[in-house]
C-alpha cells in the first residue's frame, strides 16, 4: 500500500523568507502528485498538479518538483506572505486510488 | 462558480441518530469520491463512484455507512447509529473524465455529542 509522508509537521517562517515543503511515497508507480492547500475547517484547494512524467510544475510564486525514482516531491514557496499560512498537503494517484500525506502547517509570521 | 457543492456545511446529532450528506459534482465529472478527515490527519478515502457504479469502498467503511450516487449524478453518504468516533470532516471531490485532478468541495463536519 502506498504511504505518503510530510515533513516537517510544522513549519513557522517570517514573511518575506523562502521555504520548502516535502512529500515523500513509498510506491513509485505513480500517475500524478498534487499539493493542495487547506484553511482551517476548509475543503482543499489545489494548488499544483504535476504528471508522472513531468518534473516540475511552477504557478506564481510556487514551484512543484517530483522526482518519481526516488519518491520525493517539493513545494518551494517564495517570499512568503502571512495569507500563505495554511496547511499544505500532497497527493499521490496510483490507478483510481490517491492517498494523502498528513500536511505540513505553515505559519508566516508577519 | 459551479464547483462541488456539500450539504450541510455542519451537523450536530446526537450519538444513535442517523445523518445523511449529500455532495453535487462538478457537471459533466463522472467519478465521485468521499473522504474523510480528523483533525491534523490527511483525508482517508472512503469510497468512490463512476458514474452510478460504486467500484470501491475502504475497510473504514463499516456497515452503518453507505453511500449512493442513483443517476451518475449527486451523491449521499449516510451514516446510522452514529457514534461519537465518526465525528469527523466528510470531504467529496469529483473527476472530470480521462484525468486524475481532484477537485473538492469545502466538506460537511459532523459533530457527534
Amino acid at each position: 500500500k502506498q504511504e505518503v509522508t510530510q515533513i516537517p509537521a510544522a513549519l513557522s517562517v517570517p514573511e518575506g523568507e523562502n521555504l520548502v515543503l516535502n512529500c515523500s511515497f513509498t510506491d513509485s508507480a505513480i500517475y500524478n502528485l498534487q499539493w493542495f492547500r487547506q484553511d482551517p475547517g476548509k475543503g482543499l484547494t489545489s494548488l499544483l498538479l504535476i504528471q508522472s512524467s513531468q518534473r516540475e510544475q511552477t504557478s506564481g510564486r510556487l514551484n512543484a518538483s517530483l522526482d518519481k525514482s526516488s519518491g520525493r516531491s517539493t513545494l518551494y514557496i517564495a517570499a512568503s506572505q502571512p495569507g500563505d499560512s495554511a496547511t499544505y498537503l500532497c497527493a499521490v494517484s496510483s490507478g483510481n486510488q490517491f492517498y494523502f500525506g498528513t500536511g505540513t502547517s505553515l505559519t508566516v509570521i508577519p | 462558480d459551479t464547483g462541488v457543492s456539500q450539504n450541510p456545511r455542519h451537523k450536530i446529532t446526537k450519538r444513535g441518530q442517523n445523518v445523511t450528506f449529500r455532495c453535487d459534482p462538478i457537471s459533466e465529472h463522472n467519478r465521485l469520491y468521499w473522504y474523510r478527515q480528523t483533525l491534523g490527519q490527511g483525508p482517508e478515502f472512503l469510497t468512490y463512484f463512476q458514474n452510478e457504479a460504486q467500484l470501491e469502498k475502504s475497510r473504514l467503511l463499516s456497515d452503518r455507512f453507505s453511500a449512493e450516487r442513483p443517476k451518475g449524478s449527486f451523491s449521499t453518504l449516510e451514516i446510522q447509529r452514529t457514534e461519537q468516533g465518526d465525528s469527523a470532516m466528510y470531504l467529496c471531490a469529483s473527476i472530470p473524465p480521462g484525468k486524475n485532478i481532484q477537485y473538492f468541495g469545502a466538506g460537511t463536519r459532523l459533530s457527534v455529542l
